[in-house]
């Protein structure tokens, strides 16, 4: 079965600073693989997506991902963090269209000024 | 842009009474989804929906549990008798291909 891991629970950084967040999956073949945001008491929204072709990826608010087939990894990257991005980060991983997506257990970013 | 919405955003319910979570996906889509998240939990898979029948679900989706897409337009959440561990974010989601897109979420609330 796929499975997403994201071994930071908890990650504080300083505005300004450059962010990368962690994601391992585990899957017999390529994924699809996704980032989502959630604000406090908010929805989940899509940072990025990874379903094949260029292996790094832009996504909205300045945000990228790179994935890497070697490593079973697409961590998530910002070269100078805002502290409006203090919030919570997922990973995601779907194996085939039509099928669910299964988080990590999230990475909660801490922004410090 | 199209959108999922979720009614209502915060519900309280007494336990043991049934509740039932609504969601209009994006029109033109075709797989619906329910996942929860418990507070400071992981977001966590309930059930999968394509062709009018559920395609997958988790361990999480027992009996008390049950989902309906009633006409064209609304997909359901159904819990017949809530338990206090049943209190979470409920969020929705629809996919055309491999991208969920989802609503902002039911907070449910079991006393």
């Amino acid at each position: 079965a796929q499975s997403v891991t994201q071994p930071d629970i908890h990650i504080t950084v300083s505005e300004g600073a450059s962010l990368e967040l962690r994601c391992n999956y585990s899957y017999g073949a390529t994924p699809y693989l996704f980032w989502y945001v959630q604000s406090p008491g908010q929805g989940l929204q899509l940072l990025l997506k990874y379903f094949s072709g260029d292996t790094l990826v832009q996504g909205i608010k300045g945000f990228e991902a790179e994935f890497k087939r070697s490593q079973s990894s697409f961590n998530l990257r910002k070269p100078s963090v805002h502290w409006s991005d203090a919030a919570e980060y997922f990973c995601g991983l779907v194996k085939e269209y039509g099928n669910k997506l299964v988080f990590g257990a999230g990475t909660i970013l801490r922004v410090k000024s | 842009e199209p959108e999922v919405t979720q009614t209502p955003s915060h519900q309280v319910t007494q336990m043991g009474q049934e509740v039932i979570l609504r969601c209009v996906p994006i029109s033109n889509h075709l797989y619906f989804y329910w996942y929860r998240q418990i507070l400071g939990q992981k977001v966590e898979f309930l059930v999968s929906f394509y062709n009018n029948e559920i395609s997958e679900k988790s361990e999480i989706f027992d009996d008390q549990f049950s989902v309906e897409r009633p006409d064209g337009s609304n997909f359901t959440l159904k819990i017949r008798s809530t338990k206090l561990e049943d209190s979470a974010m409920y969020f929705c989601a629809s996919s055309l291909t491999h991208e969920a897109f989802f609503g902002q979420g039911t907070r449910l609330t079991v006393v």
